[in-house]
């Protein structure tokens, strides 16, 4: 069971938002650490998709954005394309358990 | 260009031991850190331990700490994971990853490209 808590599975249509969560607690993202979030498409190795909560590296398209509040974090996407599907992780730090993946969560395009 | 190249696909007997490797390129290796994270087939991702190369500064998740043992050779800017006696449950995909950023507020900006280590009898 991962530090950090996603949902298994969201869905969407071509065109819509959907949004992924990731809870954590009080030694994690409460405690004030950053969270990034990764998209690994099929058989491929992951890809930081956000860093520092909300800042897209280059080449990341703006239909991709993050936000923290307390001890939560959400990845939104917009615009969903059928090239969107994947898996998305979140991370963090954890004082005790140092850098924590959330367990990753499947976009499926319907 | 930053580059990191790992070594090939492993198929390994409980109880041998191994090591696998991550050569990087394209910039500074004693500058910034570098692990390993392990993906077990269908699973997430599980973040290992880091080192860093310029002074071999090691941390470990306490859930793999006495498990395996992370290494750098900086004159040939390879790190390295090692099994001392590998267990069927170690078969994985395993990634290294250079991390960016102060050590509370880091992520990974690049990421081999996987090694696939499978025990087996």
């Amino acid at each position: 069971q991962s530090v950090l808590t996603q949902p298994p599975s969201v869905s969407g249509a071509p065109g819509q938002r959907v949004t992924i969560s990731c809870t954590g607690s009080s030694s994690n993202i409460g405690a004030g650490y950053d969270v990034h979030w990764y998209q690994q498409l099929p058989g491929t190795a992951p890809k930081l998709l956000i860093s520092g909560n909300s800042n897209r590296p280059s080449g990341v398209p703006d239909r991709f954005s993050g936000s923290k509040s307390g001890t939560s974090a959400s990845l939104a996407i917009t615009g969903l394309q059928a090239e969107d599907e994947a898996d998305y992780y979140c991370q963090s730090y954890d004082s005790s358990l140092k850098v924590v993946f959330g367990g990753g969560t499947k976009l499926t395009v319907l | 260009e930053v580059q990191l190249v790992q070594s090939g696909a492993e198929v390994k007997k409980p109880g041998e031991s191994l090591k696998i490797s991550c050569k990087g390129s394209g910039y500074s290796f004693t500058s910034y850190w570098i692990g390993w994270v392990r993906q077990m087939p269908g699973k997430g991702l599980e973040w290992m331990g880091i080192i860093y190369p310029g002074d071999s500064d090691t941390r470990y998740s306490p859930s793999f700490q006495g498990q395996v043992i992370i290494s750098a050779d900086k004159s040939i800017s390879t790190a390295y994971l090692r099994w001392s006696s590998l267990k069927a449950s170690d078969t994985a995909m395993y990634y290294c990853a250079r991390h960016v950023g102060a050590v509370a507020a880091t992520r990974v900006d690049y990421w081999g490209q996987g090694t696939l280590v499978t025990v087996s009898s």
